[in-house]
Formats: C-alpha cells, structure tokens, sequence
C-alpha cells in the first residue's frame, strides 16, 4: 500500500510569511495526526482527526496555526505568519481508527523560517 | 497519560542482540506500548506493541514484564541499518491521540 504522502519535502521562509504543509494519508484511514518535531526532539501532536472533525486541537496554537481536513481525506496545515520558532519537522500519520491501530507516518517536512 | 522514561543513548555491535529498555511505571490497565523507530531525515516507522504478553514480529520482539511497569525491545540480530532513534509510547483506549513520544534512545549499531 501507498504510504502517507507529504509535501513539500523542504520549505524556507522569511519570518511573518504563510505557508501551508499537505498531507495524503494512506487510503482508508480516517484518524489524522498533525505533529511537530523539533531538532533532537520527539514528536509533539498538534492536532488529531477523526474523517473531517477535528477532536483533539488543544496543543495547536490557534493564533497563527490552522488546519482543515476536506471530505476526510487530506488535510493542509497552515501556519501565518510564520514566526522563527516555527523552524521544526511538520509530521503527519494516519491510523485505521484513533483508538489502537498503529500509526503509519509520513517522512515530514522541513520548515525553516528565516 | 502514561509517560516514558528510556536511556538517551545505546551502542551495539553488528550482529548481536540489541535490548531497548523502557519504563512506564504509570501506565494503566488498558494501555499498550507501543514502540517506533526514526532513521534520520525520515518519519517514524512502526515496530510492534503489545498489552502483557510478549509480542514477536519480523523486526523485532517486545517482552513486558509481569507488572507492565516497563518492557524491553529486542532486536536479535542488530544491522547497521537498525541505528536510529527508537521511542516507546504508551497508549489506550481513550487517550489514543496523545501518547507522548519522549526522545526516545538514540542507538547506534557499530560494526
């Protein structure tokens, strides 16, 4: 099967600019995660849905960060305006169902904001 | 949630056993470990994971201790191209979107 499909791969950006990070994920899972991983770091969840809602949001800044998942298929994250602590890997994994199937991760991409 | 405490670092000589320890002396009666690996530059890719039984797959094998309070990974035969970072995680039923990943243990498989 198909793995989950992120891009870009790498994304450079001047600080109080916009940029959005899109994630596929494999084809039939319904629960999305955003994460976050900072250099040396494990992986911090953002965001988690299940199809189109969004049910757990409470570790993504809402000041600056968005994220929408249309028809509960792929998702885009966003993020305006960048700020410089923003630079870190953008992960996304889906899962067959939120509570115990295994999550399948994508390789991420690279933000760094300048 | 549970949380994980794992050793920031492991050395292992190629072709010999590698055991990953990790603690989770929180952890409930409906939570499972589950343990990840991250090759650099690329997501975290799934292991195994298990309840109480020890769990053996074709990457590697997961022993947990009688009382759960920790578990260790195995790796039978370490390659160089097991060196990674490995995270174990703990999560259940109704905290599945926040298992804590930690940072996890950086092992390094030398020849």
């Amino acid at each position: 099967e198909a793995g989950v499909v992120q891009s870009p791969r790498y994304k450079i950006i001047e600080k109080k600019q916009p940029v959005a990070f899109w994630c596929n994920p494999i084809s039939g899972h319904n629960t999305l995660y955003w994460y976050r991983q900072n250099l040396g770091q494990g992986p911090e969840l953002l965001i988690r849905y299940e199809n189109e809602e969004a049910v757990d949001d409470s570790q993504l800044p809402k000041d600056r960060f968005s994220a929408e998942r249309l028809k509960g298929v792929d998702s885009t994250l966003k993020i305006q305006p960048a700020e410089l602590g923003d630079s870190a890997v953008y992960l996304c994994a889906s899962s067959l169902e939120a509570r115990m199937s295994p999550l399948h991760f994508g390789n991420g991409t690279r933000l760094t904001v300048t | 949630d549970a949380k994980t405490t794992q050793p920031p670092s492991m050395d292992c000589a190629e072709g010999r056993a590698a055991n990953l320890p990790c603690n989770h002396s929180t952890i409930s009666g409906n939570e499972y470990v589950y343990w990840y690996r991250q090759i650099h530059s690329q997501g975290p890719q799934y292991i195994i994971h298990g309840l109480k039984n020890n769990e053996t797959n074709e990457m590697a094998s997961l022993i947990i201790t009688e009382d759960r309070k920790s578990s260790t990974l195995i790796l039978p035969h370490a390659t160089l191209r097991d060196t990674a970072v490995y995270y174990c995680i703990v999560r259940g039923r109704y905290n599945a979107g926040k298992s804590t990943f930690g940072d996890g243990t950086t092992l390094t498989v030398k020849p």
